[in-house]
């Protein structure tokens, strides 16, 4: 039983490609997130939705879009990739935002892309 | 300066070793204080939080937080080769949909 699955593992592209990773979580989470893992291991949040309303939107190019289309489902879209866009790639997910309580999350396995 | 900082590492200590890995913070606001572990090429799990400052323990896992000097610290007792991975901390926002920031995690390697 995989609770938070993420597609592709890998992704090796060449500069000015497009691309997208997919996510889901079958936990019955309301909120999930898209974090980006640097060569040094630096885990840095981009986005996280609440039942398909975005909530939180780190500063990251614009050329990365994330979309809801049901509260299962978080993707994001990279367009015109730049080597330094690759890291991995993970999805997390959690139950609620509500105010209190511990942020427990639980991530994916990630998305290893590599820009050429 | 970093929100969150932790010395990458990597430390490597042998089997039945004491560990201890430790993280500084510089952002009052934060209001739970977490370990996460990665295995190598897979997702962070949560292994423990806590939410005031002293101690928390759970089996060879202890937890401490000293929001006086904004320090957390989680110590392993009798370290176990299956215990070399990744541990990141985190610590929690209580607004803004309650961000999790991460330190850069530290390597810990327990030979046999």
């Amino acid at each position: 039983d995989t609770a938070v699955s993420q597609t592709p593992k890998y992704l090796v592209t060449q500069m000015g490609n497009d691309k997208s990773i997919k996510c889901e979580q079958n936990l019955g989470h309301d909120t999930m997130y898209w974090y980006k893992q640097d060569s040094k291991k630096f885990l840095k949040i981009m986005f996280s939705y609440n039942n398909k309303e975005l909530i939180i939107n780190e500063t990251v190019p614009n050329r990365f879009s994330p979309k809801s289309p049901d509260k299962a489902h978080l993707n994001l879209h990279i367009n015109s990739l730049e080597l330094g866009d690759s890291a991995v790639y993970f999805c997390a997910s959690r139950q609620g935002i509500g105010a209190g309580g511990v942020n427990e999350q639980f991530f994916g396995p990630g998305t290893r892309l590599t820009v050429l | 300066q970093k929100e969150v900082e932790q010395d990458p590492g990597p430390l490597s200590v042998p089997e039945g070793a004491i560990v201890s890995l430790n993280c500084t913070y510089s952002n009052s606001a934060f209001q739970y204080f977490m370990w996460y572990r990665q295995y190598s090429r897979k997702g962070p799990e949560l292994l423990m939080y806590t939410y005031s400052s002293g101690n928390k323990e759970d089996g060879r896992f202890t937890a401490q937080v000293d929001k006086s000097s904004k320090y957390i610290s989680l110590f392993i007792r009798d370290s176990q080769p299956s215990d070399s991975a990744t541990y990141l901390c985190a610590m929690q926002l209580p607004a803004g949909g309650n961000k999790l920031v991460f330190g850069a995690g530290t390597i810990l390697r327990v030979k046999s």
